[in-house]
C-alpha cells in the first residue's frame, strides 16, 4: 500500500474483554513502531520491532499488553482484560531500516474505547 | 535515559507572524531530529528533519535549526497561517536501531 494502514479505526469493547490491533506497515520497511495517545497527549511509545532482532518491549504497560510482528511485516497488538484506562488512540509507523537517520511514517490509528 | 523536553505547550500567534516551538535532548548520542504536525483526529505527519552533520535546513516557510552542543533544536514557521494549526512534536533517534523519542507536543493556533 501508499502508507500505513490500521484497523479497524475504530473499536469499542466492554471492559475485560481482550482486543486485537493491526497494522500494515509500508512495503519493505523493516522497523515497526507501536506508540499510544491519550486524549490530548503525547506519544507514549510501548514497543519497537526491527527486521529479526528481539523487539523492543520496554514501554508496554502492564502484561496485559502484547505485540507480534509475523513474517517481518503485519504487526498485531493485543490487549487482554481491557479496562477503562486503555482507551486511547494506538498508532503504528514504520520506517526503512529503524537506524538513526531514516524517517518514521505513521497510519492514522485506531481509536479503542473501553466501557 | 532518552528525554526530550518541548516548549511552549500552546502557542498562539496571529496570521503573518513567525512561530517558533524549542526541544532540548539528553541523548548525546541522538544524530536525527523529525519534527511531526497532527491535525485533529489524524496521525502524526512528518513535515521536516534534520540530522546531526547539519546545522539548519528549511523547506519553504519551515525551517529547523540544530545546537548539538547546547543539545537542543528548533522549528521555525514563517508567514503562519490558519492552515498551520495543529499540534507540532519533536524527535530525537540515536545513531543504532532505537526508538523514536518524542517532546510533549506544542499546539499552535494561527487566528486570522
Amino acid at each position: 500500500g501508499a502508507g500505513v494502514s490500521q484497523s479497524p479505526s475504530n473499536k469499542v469493547t466492554e471492559k475485560g474483554k481482550d482486543v486485537e490491533l493491526r497494522c500494515d506497515p509500508i512495503s519493505g520497511h523493516t522497523a515497526l513502531y507501536w506508540y499510544r495517545q491519550s486524549l490530548g497527549q503525547g506519544l507514549e511509545f510501548l514497543i519497537y520491532f526491527q527486521g529479526n532482532s528481539a523487539p523492543d518491549k520496554s514501554g508496554l504497560p502492564s502484561d496485559r499488553f502484547s505485540a507480534e510482528r509475523t513474517g517481518g511485516s503485519v504487526s498485531t497488538l493485543t490487549i487482554q482484560r481491557t479496562q477503562q484506562e486503555d482507551s486511547a488512540v494506538y498508532l503504528c509507523a514504520s520506517s526503512p531500516d529503524g537506524q538513526g537517520g531514516t524517517e518514521a511514517f505513521f497510519g492514522q490509528g485506531t481509536r479503542l474505547t473501553v466501557v | 535515559g532518552e528525554n526530550v523536553e518541548q516548549h511552549p505547550s500552546t502557542l498562539s500567534v496571529q496570521e503573518g507572524d513567525s512561530a517558533v516551538i524549542k526541544c532540548t535532548y539528553s541523548d548525546s548520542a541522538s544524530n536525527y531530529f523529525p519534527w511531526y504536525k497532527q491535525e485533529l483526529g489524524k496521525g502524526p505527519q512528518l513535515i521536516i528533519d534534520i540530522r546531526s552533520n547539519v546545522g539548519e535546513k528549511k523547506d519553504q516557510r519551515i525551517a529547523v535549526t540544530l545546537n548539538k552542543t547546547a543539545k537542543h533544536f528548533s522549528l521555525h514557521i514563517t508567514e503562519t497561517q490558519p492552515e498551520d494549526s495543529a499540534v507540532y512534536f519533536c524527535a530525537e533517534k540515536d545513531t543504532g536501531f532505537q526508538k523514536l523519542v518524542f517532546g510533549t507536543g506544542t499546539r499552535l493556533l494561527v487566528s486570522p
